[in-house]
């Protein structure tokens, strides 16, 4: 049982290339989520997913494009990296209901240049 | 959208003394609440959940937390502070009838030998 896994651990991009960070889970959790982490902001909700084929936007969706074809993964897209998007990024899994802890992926550190 | 209010971006105690972490929400309703760590360089970990019944919850290495109605608060604490407690110190909230988390700023914790 790997939990939530991440790709790439660390990433530079020049600003306007695109690239996908991958995620996935093996808990057949309902619930997935990106978040970016920066300094003094705690963690910001970018975009979720209550199960396969439903996405929705968070807090922070702008610049960000996701899909969930399986329960099991969640790439999140950026579609033009700019030096905004530079950021430590989060995924994050859970059921729903009362069980709804969320279980953390090891996370991806992203420099935008 | 909620708020998650933490007071205090960095908290230092000396090695055997009292951790208070505090945390404020803003909902009228009360919400599914969490309290995470973070390692350096890790992702998320549960630390403890309130969800319904009893309003003091016990979590992992010895920290507890107690939602309070009245105050709209979910203050964490530790009798006796240990050298591997020092780590950053998330609080979540959860809408009962939503899917979204929101995150405080979080605390960093400093334990003085």
């Amino acid at each position: 049982n790997a939990g939530v896994t991440q790709t790439p651990k660390f990433q530079v991009l020049k600003t306007g290339q695109s690239m996908t960070l991958q995620c996935a889970q093996d808990m057949n959790h309902e619930y997935m989520s990106w978040y970016r982490q920066d300094p003094g902001m705690g963690l910001r909700l970018i975009h979720y997913s209550v199960g396969a084929g439903i996405t929705d936007q968070g807090e922070v969706p702008n610049g960000y494009n996701v899909s969930r074809s399986t329960t099991e993964d969640f790439p999140l897209r950026l579609l033009s990296a700019a030096p905004s998007q530079t950021s430590v990024y989060f995924c994050a899994s859970s059921y729903l209901g009362l069980a709804r802890e969320q279980y953390f992926g090891p996370g991806t550190r992203l420099t935008v240049t | 959208a909620q708020s998650v209010t933490q007071l205090g971006s960095h908290v230092s105690v000396s090695e055997g003394a009292l951790v208070l972490l505090r945390c404020n929400y803003s909902s009228s309703v009360p919400p599914y609440l969490f309290w995470y760590v973070q390692y350096p360089n890790q992702g998320l970990q549960l630390l403890l959940k309130y969800t319904t019944g009893a309003t003091l919850v016990k979590g992992i290495n010895g920290f507890e937390a107690e939602f309070k109605k009245s105050e709209t608060s979910f203050h964490l604490t530790k009798p006796s502070a240990h050298m591997s407690d020092a780590a950053e110190y998330f609080c979540a909230v959860s809408e009962i009838t939503g899917n979204q988390f929101y995150f405080g700023t979080g605390t960093s914790l400093t334990v003085i030998p």
